[in-house]
């Protein structure tokens, strides 16, 4: 089975910062990589696909990159709505493991 | 609007059984794979299965060990969890999703429920 490993697992970031979260795969996932954000109480929000494809309605300050087995979420310019968990998951095969995930709080 | 809306939570003891369900609305549901995914307390995202489409297909977590079943019912727009021998770590809120592209299960999951907290305790 394919193994995803996020990193950091925490990070503390002030508004207007750049942010970068890591993800690696086990194995070489095709860029089947979706990156999600999880607010407290609420259900996650598909940010992007494909490892570089946003989602409609997903603000362009959202960005990724990768490809193989490492990959990337960038947040060019972080905003207050911004501050929370944020997975990633591979879809290359079954079964389809989300990575630990990466709180991102404010400084 | 596309929604997802799930039932069937609740406390049980260690041991019993329970089905969650998932009403699907706003979407052609017939075309596109869906998905369960859980959350213990405190804890991150857990894949737990996939099915396909046309429910032809279905893939799990290695860490069920089959005690789970994921079913659908395209006339009712319905998808199901059948979940067995249940222990104290299956306690989670459990969401449904939806893949994002049709005729498929592997481009992530854009569209959520608003999860099931089930608790297995005696």
């Amino acid at each position: 089975d394919i193994q995803m490993t996020q990193s950091p697992s925490s990070l503390s970031a002030s508004v207007g910062d750049r942010v970068t979260i890591t993800c690696r795969a086990s194995q070489s996932i095709g860029s089947y990589l979706n990156w999600y954000q999880q607010k407290p109480g609420k259900a996650p929000n598909l940010l992007l696909n494909l490892a570089s494809s946003l989602q409609s309605g997903v603000p362009s300050r959202f960005s990724g990159g990768g490809s193989e087995t490492d990959y990337t979420l960038t947040i060019s310019s972080l905003q207050p709505e911004d501050f929370a968990t944020y997975y990633c998951q591979q879809s290359y095969t079954t079964p389809m493991p989300f990575g630990q995930g990466t709180k991102v709080e404010l400084k | 609007q596309v929604q997802l809306v799930e039932s069937g939570g609740g406390v049980v003891q260690p041991g019993r059984s329970l089905r969650l369900s998932c009403a699907a609305s706003g979407f052609t549901f017939s075309t596109y794979g869906m998905h369960w995914v859980r959350q213990a307390p405190g804890k991150g995202l857990e894949w737990l299965a996939v099915i396909s489409d046309d429910g032809s297909n279905e893939f799990y977590a290695d860490s069920l060990k089959g005690r789970f079943t994921i079913s659908r019912d395209n006339s009712k727009d319905m998808v199901y969890l059948q979940m067995n021998s249940l222990r104290g770590e299956d306690t989670a809120v459990y969401y449904c999703a939806k893949d994002s592209s049709v005729y498929s299960q592997q481009y992530g999951m854009d569209v959520w429920g608003q999860g099931t907290t089930v608790t297995v305790s005696s």
